[in-house]
């Protein structure tokens, strides 16, 4: 399986833009990256995922670089409530197996937002 | 409001007991899944279930036993032959096995004492 590696933790001041690195040096052509977020002891919550275009929605943008070996998940305006540990997923929706259904989650990265 | 459910958010049992979780959504997802989250981890994958009276084992499905008998409903029980069940186990739901984005709902933390 496709690995991703992310820093463990970022710290970003309240209102300011918070860029979040995840490395996936050994993506596959038809793994989808996606970002899920989970604030403390909460169910994870999906923020947006992409394939090879760069993808904005209400919560967030998602830059994927042109070899597709790394990508940025963007907040805007970082708030309190955005303080939450952000996953970065790889999913090869080609494949039916049961690694197309599950969502391997790594450590993540723990964001702090400063007021 | 639609959405997942588990109950309860907290649990405590005696070391050899059983304990079953509940997982209901009302979303009218095909798909239901149970995840386990131990401390600092990402999640695990227990169970899936793509559809009614169907299921499937997952990387960590040793002690674990699951039913999928109605649409809404995919409970997890913990039996006595899971050698670390205290963890947050973790209900989730899609719309199809391999849509995008899978709901979660707000976890129990099962505790064995």
């Amino acid at each position: 399986d496709a690995k991703t590696t992310q820093p463990n933790s970022m710290e970003s001041n309240e209102e300011e833009p918070v860029h979040l690195p995840c490395n996936h040096s050994t993506i596959s052509g038809t793994d989808y990256i996606h970002w899920y977020r989970q604030l403390p002891s909460q169910g994870p919550e999906y923020v947006i995922h992409g394939l090879t275009s760069n993808v904005n929605n209400r919560m967030a943008s998602l830059a994927i670089a042109e070899d597709r070996k790394s990508s940025t998940l963007i907040l805007h305006r970082a708030t309190l409530r955005d303080a939450a540990v952000y996953y970065c997923i790889l999913r090869d929706l080609a494949y039916s197996g049961a690694g197309s259904y599950q969502l391997t989650f790594g450590k993540g990265t723990k964001l702090s937002v400063i007021p | 409001d639609g959405g997942i459910t588990q109950s309860p958010k907290y649990l405590f049992r005696k070391e050899g007991q059983n304990v079953t979780l509940s997982c209901e959504q009302n979303l009218n997802h095909d798909a239901m899944y149970w995840y386990r989250q131990d401390p600092g981890q990402g999640l695990r994958l227990i169970y899936y279930s793509q559809i009614v009276n169907d299921f499937q084992k997952g990387d960590i499905a040793e002690g674990y036993s699951v039913s999928r008998e109605k649409k809404e409903s995919f409970p997890l029980t913990v039996t006595s032959a899971q050698k670390n069940p205290t963890a947050f186990y973790l209900c989730a739901s899609s719309i199809a096995p391999a849509y995008n984005e899978q709901f979660f709902g707000p976890g129990t933390r099962l505790t064995v004492l």
